[in-house]
């Protein structure tokens, strides 16, 4: 069964507006989780790291105030995309670290974000 | 940076055998990984393999490692049209407090022909 929950799954939303995306690590303690972007037919690009307790910490280029990153428990962490525009559609993914290199991450299904 | 590479698309018939290939530059990398992404899905995580070992076999699956050249490939047994989807290979980072960051390549598309 999934380990990391995301919700929503989907969402569709008129440009200004801010949306907030949740990762839930299910049964298990995650003080770390992972955000990612990935844009049509691209690969996955890491946005920023999420710290359980402190400030996330971004990937270059990635703007602090458009992507709003709290990881308020041990078992979750949210995105806010602050007024979002139409070039913030993407599919954005969280992952939470697992305890074994044979499986590494754990990713949540994805979150499909359309800005109209 | 490092960078990992892979073909973008692949086309193959049901029934013959994919191979699919990636190049990744960080030396020090211990665990290489193989994802697999369905339209709209998520990622499942499909096999990995140690960088001290040359070969590892999973039912259809085979990957080969050649850490000299840092060379990964898939090799995908009786392509199914179930097998569509697109495949990434990953390399390992060892992040703060012990946890893993992985970094991507850019996915290859695997298009099965019935």
């Amino acid at each position: 069964g999934a380990v990391v929950s995301q919700h929503p799954s989907w969402v569709i939303c008129k440009s200004g507006t801010s949306v907030k995306i949740e990762c839930r690590s299910l049964d298990f303690q995650a003080t770390t989780m992972f955000w990612y972007r990935q844009f049509p037919k691209q690969s996955l690009m890491l946005m920023a790291t999420s710290n359980e307790g402190s400030k996330a910490t971004y990937e270059q280029g990635v703007e602090k105030d458009k992507f709003l990153i709290n990881h308020a428990s041990l078992t979750l962490s949210t995105l806010t995309v602050t007024s979002a525009h139409p070039e913030d559609s993407s599919f954005y993914i969280c992952s939470a670290p697992s305890t074994g290199f044979n499986q590494p991450q754990h990713f949540g299904d994805g979150t499909r974000l359309s800005i109209l | 940076g490092e960078d990992v590479e892979q073909s973008l698309f692949l086309s193959v018939r049901e029934g013959d055998s994919s191979v699919i290939n990636c190049t990744y530059t960080d030396s020090s990398s211990t665990y290489l990984y193989w994802y697999k992404q369905e339209p709209g899905a998520g990622l499942q995580l499909l096999t990995y393999i140690f960088s001290n070992m040359d070969m590892k076999q999973d039912q259809r699956l085979t990957v080969l490692l050649n850490k000299k050249d840092k060379h990964l490939s898939l090799r995908i047994a009786d392509t199914q049209t179930g097998d569509s989807a697109i495949y990434f290979c990953a390399e390992i980072l060892v992040s703060g407090a012990g946890s893993y960051q992985l970094t991507f390549g850019k996915g290859t598309k695997l298009s099965v022909i019935p």
